[in-house]
């Protein structure tokens, strides 16, 4: 137990389909971050909220959607995907951002296939 | 481009030691973490580096060498249970987490 929690933690899709991603941490921190995990690749950080605030969106397609409605809580929207998508999308959250030793907390992931 | 190496695969008996190198070229540096990753698990905080020399804690000692760019990290007393996958990441100057691939690690008995 990291103290993030994601649901659900499997997803199948279809390419039209719309669905979304739940992240909620337990743990008072006050950034939150979306990454994506594919095989054998380096973890892609694909948004940063601090403060509710987005900082970062790493080029990310406008079919994923973030929402972050407080510090506890994250989401990601999803629609029209493609299966190049597929793969497990982890939440993180740290106590801040732009510090070092900043120590970041993975939720369990959410494994995405879009079919 | 910001670039972190660490080779994709180790294979280690149990009860020996294991060292996990891990070589970085990025744009200023801010320290350097270990997580352990178990199949379908999230990954978990193994240890921080920021100062050059080893960190031990228990099992796990982690080494940094700032003018090497290079870390590694030593598993000693393998057990069966640290077959997982183990993430090299560095804060560069911008304070962004760059990431390894990862380095698999399969214990056999």
């Amino acid at each position: 137990e990291t103290g993030v929690t994601q649901t659900p933690r499997h997803l199948v899709m279809g390419m039209t389909n719309k669905k979304s991603l739940k992240c909620e941490q337990h743990l008072g921190h006050n950034a939150m971050y979306w990454y994506k995990q594919s095989a054998k690749k380096p973890l892609e950080l694909m948004f940063v909220y601090n403060f509710k605030e987005q900082t970062e969106n790493n080029s990310v397609p406008s079919r994923f959607s973030p929402e972050c409605p407080n510090s506890s809580h994250l989401f990601l929207h999803l629609h029209t995907l493609q299966p190049e998508d597929s793969a497990l999308y982890l939440c993180a959250s740290s106590r801040t951002l732009g510090d070092t030793g900043n120590t970041i907390y993975f939720g369990e992931g959410s494994w995405l296939t879009v079919v | 481009g910001q670039n972190i190496d660490q080779p994709t695969e180790m294979t280690a008996t149990e009860g020996a030691i294991v060292q996990i190198n891990c070589t970085y070229q990025t744009s200023g540096f801010n320290g350097l973490f270990w997580y352990q990753q178990h199949a379908g698990e999230a990954p978990t905080f193994l240890s921080y580096n920021v100062l050059d020399g080893l960190e031990e804690k228990g099992r796990f000692s982690s080494f940094l060498s700032r003018s090497k760019g290079y870390s590694y990290l030593l598993l000693k007393e393998l057990q069966m249970k640290d077959s997982a996958s183990y993430l090299c990441a560095v804060i560069d100057s911008n304070y962004q987490l760059i990431w390894g691939a990862g380095t698999k690690l399969i214990i056999k008995p």
